[in-house]
């Protein structure tokens, strides 16, 4: 089975911290994404990547970068954090074939203090 | 662009009822369709998944069918249990399946 692993559950970080959220899948998927999830605002895209070292923005990129420097893995990285950043955070990967669904990570819950 | 617009919750409904949840998208050429459920505090995990126009997609007694003439998507199931409480995204990738468009969720409480 594919595995989306993020490398954390729950992080709470004051305001003005750099923080950084690890994703890592095991199945070669050229495609990652993230995403985050805020109540009646359902998923909205941060920033997704295609292969190594590629990035491009997504809906709401303000305030976040992202680094792929392995297949692998998929930082996002919030560079001064905010309140308004406080969120949960979802990290997909797939495969670029149509019609394969996207994996998703257990999710990343985030307060910002 | 591409789209999803899903039905609104919250959504309660007593165990055994019939189930609909309504998801229409705007896409261009041919999109996949895909439902989504996340459980509290978890990320989401496929349900059930279409390719193509008729296609029917199942899972866990859910059912789904790509309907392109009316660009529906609508989930449904016979009798809900308790245990399907859980958040339900609708989805779609583009053709070449490299881009995601979600619906924005809807909770469905199940009551004994």
């Amino acid at each position: 089975d594919v595995k989306v692993t993020q490398s954390s559950r729950y992080l709470v970080k004051r305001t003005g911290e750099k923080v950084f959220l690890e994703c890592v899948q095991d199945m070669d998927h050229e495609n990652m994404f993230w995403y985050r999830q805020d109540p009646g605002l359902g998923l909205r895209l941060i920033y997704f990547s295609y292969d190594v070292k590629m990035k491009e923005k997504g809906d709401i990129p303000e305030g976040y970068s992202v680094s792929r420097e392995k297949k692998e893995r998929f930082s996002l990285i919030l560079e001064s954090a905010s309140t308004n950043q406080t969120s949960m955070y979802l990290c997909a990967s797939s495969l670029p074939p149509r019609g394969a669904e996207a994996f998703f990570g257990q999710g990343t819950r985030l307060t910002v203090v | 662009g591409d789209s999803v617009t899903q039905m609104e919750g919250p959504v309660t409904l007593s165990e055994e009822a019939f189930l609909t949840i309504n998801c229409t998208y705007t896409a261009t050429g041919y999109p996949s369709l895909f439902w989504y459920v996340q459980y509290p505090g978890e990320g989401l995990q496929l349900l059930l998944k279409a390719t193509k126009a008729d296609d029917k997609g199942s899972n866990k007694g859910f059912e789904a069918t790509y309907r392109k003439e009316t660009t529906s998507f609508h989930l449904e199931k016979g009798s809900v249990q308790v245990s399907d409480s859980a958040v339900y995204f609708c989805a779609l990738s583009d053709q070449d399946g490299n881009q995601f468009y979600f619906g924005t969720g809807t909770s469905l409480t199940v009551i004994p």
